[in-house]
Order: structure tokens, then C-alpha cells, then sequence
């Protein structure tokens, strides 16, 4: 079956400091990937999303980033925070194949807080 | 682009009565995906229910059922026989059809009480 590791769960950082977050996917191959963030009491943005090795789509424009060194391993970065990066980040993976249903399995998410 | 709209930030119910949450989206699409996810305290998202546009019929889940009406880009959600552990946000989303990213509602927080 498949899984999905997200860590750490739970994150504070300084202003000004790097980022990185990791999400892998077991027990799948070529899965989408993608990184959301759930600020407090409100919806999910989709901050990237990524078909395949390197590939990279941005939707909002910010100091993050994000990578797919590997199939299923997706990293968000930052190299300074800001405070309004704080927030919950939530990794997903898809798969689209003939006879399955899509929808989005979810990490378990890792809260960072920006001081 | 599409957007979704969930026009109740809370609802509250009594345990075993029935509840509906509401959604709305915007798109020129004609075939895509509408589904709602549930996000309990432990924050977990776990999906609930899936319809895909090009089905009439409406998609159920056990006491999870949905109300699509696609001329009026409408896609509501009916929970029967509401149980304690149905408190949690819930949240409407839409993908398009061989898309790659899903869209998102900012979520309804519903809280069933005994």
C-alpha cells in the first residue's frame, strides 16, 4: 500500500533562516507531488506542484521553493524565512492510471512557526 | 482560474440530526473532479466524497452524500445522521479533468454536539 512521510511535524524557526521540509511517497511510482500551506483558520493554497524528476510548477510567487531530486521525494525550501511564512505545510501525492480514481493522499503535515 | 466558494465559515448540528455544507466554483471547464475533504483536530485530511462532473448521478458514502448541480456549478454536501466525530473542517475542492492541481475552499468548521 502506499504512504506518505512528511517531517518534522512540528517546526519554529527565526526570522531570516533557511528551510526544509521533505515528503516522500512509498509504494508508488511517478506519483504527482505537491505542497500546500494552511495558514491558521483558513483553506489550502497550492504553493507547488511537480509531474516528474525536476519538474517544478509555482503558483504563488514568494521566497519559497521546491524540488524533486528523486521520483517520489519533494522538498520545500527557503533560504531566509519571513514571518509570514508561518503555517501549516501539507504534502500530497496523486496518481492518474487507467481505472483508478484521482484524488489526493495527504501527509500529516508539519506546522512551522516563524519567530 | 477557478475558484471555490464556501459561503459558511460554521455550522453546527446536533448529534444524529442532518446537515448540509454548502460550494460553489467558478469554471469554464466541462469535465473536472469536485470533492470534499474533512479535516479533524488531529488535522489529518481524509477524504470524504468524489464526484466527477460528467456523472449525473450523485456520489454517496455511506452518510457522506453530495448534491451536484452542474448548470448552477453547485456541489453541496449532506451528512446524515451526524455523529461526534464528524466535528472537523471540511473542505470543497476541484480539480479539472487531466489536471494537476487541486483547488481549494477556505472551509466550513462544523461542530456536532451531543
Amino acid at each position: 500500500s502506499q504512504t506518505i512521510h512528511q517531517w518534522p511535524a512540528t517546526l519554529v524557526q527565526p526570522v531570516g533562516s533557511p528551510l526544509s521540509l521533505e515528503c516522500t511517497v512509498e509504494g508508488t511510482s511517478n506519483p504527482n507531488l505537491y505542497w500546500y500551506r494552511q495558514a491558521a483558520g483558513r483553506g489550502l493554497q497550492l504553493l507547488f506542484y511537480s509531474v516528474g524528476i525536476g519538474q517544478i510548477s509555482s503558483e504563488v510567487p514568494q521566497n519559497l521553493s521546491a524540488s524533486r531530486p528523486q521520483d517520489r521525494q519533494f522538498i520545500l525550501s527557503s533560504k531566509k524565512l519571513l514571518l509570514s511564512d508561518s503555517g501549516f505545510y501539507l504534502c500530497a501525492w496523486s496518481v492518474r492510471r487507467q481505472g483508478m480514481r484521482e484524488k489526493l493522499f495527504f501527509g500529516s503535515g508539519t506546522q512551522l512557526s516563524v519567530l | 482560474a477557478q475558484t471555490v466558494t464556501q459561503s459558511q465559515p460554521e455550522m453546527s448540528v446536533q448529534e444524529a440530526e442532518t446537515v448540509t455544507l454548502s460550494c460553489t466554483y467558478d469554471t469554464s471547464e466541462n469535465n473536472y473532479y469536485l470533492f470534499w475533504y474533512k479535516q479533524p483536530p488531529s488535522r489529518q485530511m481524509i477524504l470524504v466524497i468524489r464526484q466527477e462532473a460528467y456523472k449525473q448521478q450523485n456520489a454517496t458514502e455511506n452518510r457522506f452524500s453530495v448534491n451536484f448541480q452542474k448548470a448552477a456549478k453547485s456541489f453541496s454536501l449532506k451528512i446524515s445522521d451526524s455523529q461526534l466525530g464528524d466535528t472537523a473542517m471540511y473542505f470543497c475542492a476541484f480539480m479539472k479533468y487531466n489536471n494537476n492541481d487541486m483547488r481549494f475552499g477556505a472551509g466550513t468548521r462544523l461542530t456536532v454536539k451531543p
